[in-house]
């Protein structure tokens, strides 16, 4: 199975500082299809997992331009340019191209 | 809108079954795949299962053993997932997903809480 790590695994940022999250996995994520299906979810306090992120770099509807995500092969990175208070929460990163998919232990974003 | 509405989750004794049903809305839900991943207590995500738009290919975790059962029925709009020999490892609130792919997690609902204890 692939295992999914990301570093750090807690993030105290300023707001309106940048904030970079690392996610690494243990084998590629280039799919048959050519696609590399590495998903970006965030979970907030008290709700539940939103995709920010899918295919390494796009963006889902409604999801701020603060949030890019980057990479290829095993290794990723989700990067915020200027933390808001509302992105408090733990950030997951997430495999779709091998099954089982797997998400990253999890990353807790919150202000100093 | 898209809605994802999960049920079915309760208290049940180690042993036990439970049936978990997600009701969708606002999309074709005979259009897309659709998962059950899970969230223990404090801990992180874990995909449980797949299954195909018209129901026929399904996957499960491994690490389940046969003990749950992704299905779904179309004319309702229903996704569920059947839960035997529960164990106190299952406690988790269990998600329904929907994925604009095989494996994509696009929308979630909010989640049912099932607890195994005696």
């Amino acid at each position: 199975d692939v295992v999914m790590t990301q570093s750090p695994l807690s993030l105290p940022v300023t707001l309106g500082q940048p904030a970079s999250i690392s996610c690494r996995s243990s084998q590629s994520l280039v799919y048959s299809d050519g696609n590399t299906h590495l998903n970006w979810f965030q979970q907030r306090p008290g709700q539940s997992p939103r995709r920010l992120i899918y295919k390494v770099s796009k963006r889902d509807s409604g999801v701020p331009d603060r949030f890019s995500g980057s990479g290829s092969g095993t290794e990723f990175t989700l990067k915020i340019s200027r933390v808001e208070a509302e992105d408090v929460g733990i950030y997951y990163c997430m495999q779709g191209s091998h099954w089982p998919p797997a998400f990253g232990p999890g990353t807790k974003v919150d202000i100093k | 809108e898209v809605q994802l509405v999960e049920s079915g989750g309760g208290l049940v004794q180690p042993g036990g079954s439970l049936r978990l049903s997600c009701a969708a809305s606002g999309f074709t839900f005979s259009g897309f795949w659709m998962s059950w991943v899970r969230q223990a207590p404090g801990k992180g995500l874990e995909w449980l299962a797949n299954i195909k738009q018209d129901g026929s290919e399904k996957y499960h975790l491994y690490s389940l053993k046969g003990r749950f059962t992704i299905s779904r029925d179309n004319a309702k709009n229903l996704l569920y997932l059947q839960m035997n020999s529960l164990r106190a490892e299952d406690t988790a609130v269990y998600y329904c997903v929907r994925n604009s792919g095989v494996v994509a997690g696009d929308y979630w609902g909010q989640g049912t809480l099932v607890t195994v204890s005696s």
